[in-house]
């Protein structure tokens, strides 16, 4: 079974700068693909990015880019000159299982 | 229509009635899911139909929650029973394709739903 794992509950970031939000996973499958939602307060879910297991190259979507290391089974989302609209909770997710989430807050 | 619409957006029902969700899938889409999310938590799998069959129903918490969809489109989350432990907001997300999440699932706004 697939398992994701958010070890941030809470994360805090400065506008402008970057911040860092860890993902770990585990799954027996070979090729699969892992996405990052956010959920602002207003509930609606939105894709921020996704990444196919079987690409090296880290996705980048403008300010957001992933670490993916498949050895190691981890998937880090990477948030560059943040935005206040970027407030939310991120949730890690590996076929259509979530993570726990971890709520960014920017501090203006 | 143009997005993944749910209904009631908001129910408040009396401990112990019964209650249905809806869930309108964006047209075409074969995958849809069902979520349950507590007050600042995170979403809780509930069920995965690909076309009108569940082929993963792991995460229904007991034998008062059931689900169906008909016609390959709408599905419908039926709880019996209600506690006040499923005082929650219910999503229902939809996508093309269903087997390994390869594709981007749209979100409807939730039904929040309150047991009193």
């Amino acid at each position: 079974a697939q398992t994701v794992t958010q070890s941030q509950p809470e994360m805090s970031v400065q506008e402008a700068e970057t911040v860092t939000l860890s993902c770990t996973y585990d799954t027996s499958e070979s090729d699969y693909y892992l996405f990052w939602y956010k959920q602002p307060p207003s509930r609606q879910m939105i894709l921020v990015i996704r990444q196919e297991a079987y690409k090296q190259q880290n996705a980048t979507e403008n300010r957001f880019s992933v670490n993916f290391q498949k050895a190691a089974k981890s998937f880090s989302l990477k948030i560059s000159d943040s935005q206040l609209g970027d407030a939310a909770m991120y949730f890690c997710v590996l076929d259509m299982r979530f993570g726990a989430g971890t709520r960014l807050t920017v501090k203006p | 229509g143009a997005g993944v619409s749910q209904s009631p957006s908001n129910k408040v029902t009396e401990k112990g009635k019964d209650v249905e969700l809806r869930c309108d899938p964006i047209s075409g889409h074969t995958a849809l899911y069902w979520y349950r999310q507590s007050l600042g938590q995170g979403l809780e799998f509930l069920i995965y139909f690909q076309g009108n069959s569940a082929p993963d129903k792991s995460g229904l918490p007991s034998d008062r929650f059931s689900a169906e969809r008909t016609g390959g489109s709408v599905s419908t989350l039926t709880i019996q029973r209600t506690q006040q432990e499923d005082s929650a907001v219910y999503l229902c997300a939809s996508s093309l394709v269903g087997t390994g999440g390869r594709t981007e699932a749209f979100f409807g706004q939730g039904t929040r739903l309150t047991v009193v």
